[in-house]
């Protein structure tokens, strides 16, 4: 089954309001990656979290891993229209011989 | 940049029919994936390699196969088709870098099993 859970499926917002997905996972991971696919399009790489604890921040995107390494979250301080897209975190597990897992997305529609 | 080349945007194939889906990138790239995306479940992996003639299971092998007779190639099989894997295929390669390494995907491949 799914070995990392991501919410919500869906958020719609209006352009100007903020938005969050959040990412878990039941065991430690040694990374998690995030990717933005634009509708039409295919996953590309945003950035990539390490550290526990770590915060990065790319503009108006703000990304955290969990002092446990299980969870992340992306959060993106006033939307904007060119925000749409669906938003995926990654993990790599410890044992996994570094592939990839990914959480189902989060869809984000941006009202003007 | 680097690209990462599908051979197919669309296909249509009938039930049972043998399918082969084509990935070439052009960075040399020692890690090549494939991933199937459908909707509510994300990506999930199907195959991979890290190495000319070397492959291993993802976590939804069953149903295909894969070759990578050549660094920059990497095809996916469908021995016999089903409507089941009506899907977008994405195709994917990363450098080695000790396990830090990020992820340059295709443009998908959209197979319609009918």
């Amino acid at each position: 089954g799914q070995q990392v859970m991501q919410i919500p499926q869906y958020q719609h917002v209006q352009e100007g309001e903020d938005f969050t997905t959040y990412c878990n996972s039941s065991t430690t991971l040694s990374n998690i990656q995030w990717y933005k696919q634009r509708p039409g399009g295919h996953p590309v790489f945003l950035i990539q979290l390490v550290k526990s604890g770590e915060v990065k921040k790319q503009k108006r995107l703000t990304f955290q891993f969990g002092e446990a390494k299980k969870n992340s979250s992306l959060h993106i301080t006033a939307t904007q229209t060119t925000d749409v897209g669906t938003y995926f975190c990654a993990g790599r597990r410890y044992n996994q011989g570094g592939k990839l897992i990914f959480g189902q997305g989060t869809e984000l529609s941006v009202k003007p | 940049d680097v690209k990462v080349t599908q051979s197919s945007r669309y296909l249509v194939k009938r039930t049972g029919e043998k399918v082969f889906l084509e990935c070439v990138q052009d960075m040399d790239h020692e890690n090549m994936f494939w991933y199937r995306q459908d909707p509510g479940l994300g990506l999930r992996l199907i195959y991979f390699s890290y190495d000319v003639k070397m492959k291993e299971k993802g976590d939804i092998p069953e149903g295909y196969s894969v070759s990578r007779e050549k660094k920059e190639r990497f095809s996916l099989i469908l021995e016999s088709a089903s409507t089941n894997q009506t899907s977008m295929y994405l195709c994917a390669s990363s450098a080695r870098q000790g396990g830090n390494e990020k992820l340059f995907f295709g443009s998908g491949t959209q197979l319609s099993v009918l």
